[in-house]
């Protein structure tokens, strides 16, 4: 299985801040990279597909880069709707993997 | 709009087997080339894919479950499920059904599974 490795765990960020995670790869998987934002409660939503594609309806202040095995998405302006738990996830090899999960909360 | 349903007991004893069913509602579930997975989050942990069914009935299981995972699809009610034996304490969670196209980009609210007796 392709392990996926996110950091950090969990972080603390003010309104407005720019937020960062990253998340990595056992082995080169490309492009074929993901990411979620999961609420308390609800089932993960799709904002990135592909790295670096963002989801329709997701707000531009999210972003996503990377290839190879080295990932990172980044808040560009942390909102308090943002607070959540975001997850890495690749499929370039079966089974399906996800990152642990970060933890974003607001200072 | 796609919309995901999953429904099944909220409570199995052990050794018994889950059985849940997600009915898929806005569009068949035999057009485009999609799968249909499921995943399961125990309760403050993270996200496990358990497998998935193409419609053509073909099927992909996660090696740390296949022994005791099938996953099946009822063209005719729109509908996929998913039976899980032999279940412990282990594999009380939430279980989510989704549609995949490399990425999942619609899913169910979830419904929780409580392995007890």
């Amino acid at each position: 299985d392709i392990q996926m490795t996110q950091s950090p765990s969990s972080l603390s960020a003010s309104v407005g801040d720019r937020v960062t995670i990253t998340c990595q790869a056992s082995q080169d998987i490309s492009n074929y990279l993901n990411w979620y934002q999961q609420k308390p409660g609800k089932a993960p939503k799709l904002l990135i597909y592909d790295a670096s594609n963002l989801e329709t309806g997701v707000p531009s202040r999210f972003s996503g880069s990377g290839s190879g095995t080295d990932f990172t998405f980044t808040i560009s302006s942390l909102q308090p709707e943002d607070i959540a738990t975001y997850y890495c996830q690749q499929y370039d090899n079966l089974p399906r993997t996800f990152g642990q999960g970060t933890k974003v909360e607001i200072k | 709009q796609v919309q995901l349903q999953e429904s099944g007991p909220g409570l199995v004893k052990p050794s018994q087997t889950l059985s849940l069913t997600c009915t898929v509602s806005g569009g068949s579930i035999s057009s485009g080339s999609y799968y249909w997975s499921w995943i399961r989050q125990p309760a403050g942990k993270g996200l496990e894919w358990i497998g998935r069914i193409y419609t053509s009935g073909s099927t992909n299981y996660n090696p740390s479950l296949k022994s005791r995972v099938t996953i099946s699809v009822d063209t005719s009610k729109n509908q996929f499920s998913l039976k899980l034996s032999s279940v412990t304490a282990a594999d009380t969670a939430v279980y989510y059904c989704a549609r995949e196209q490399d990425w999942f980009d619609y899913w169910g609210q979830g419904t929780l599974v409580t392995v007890s007796s």
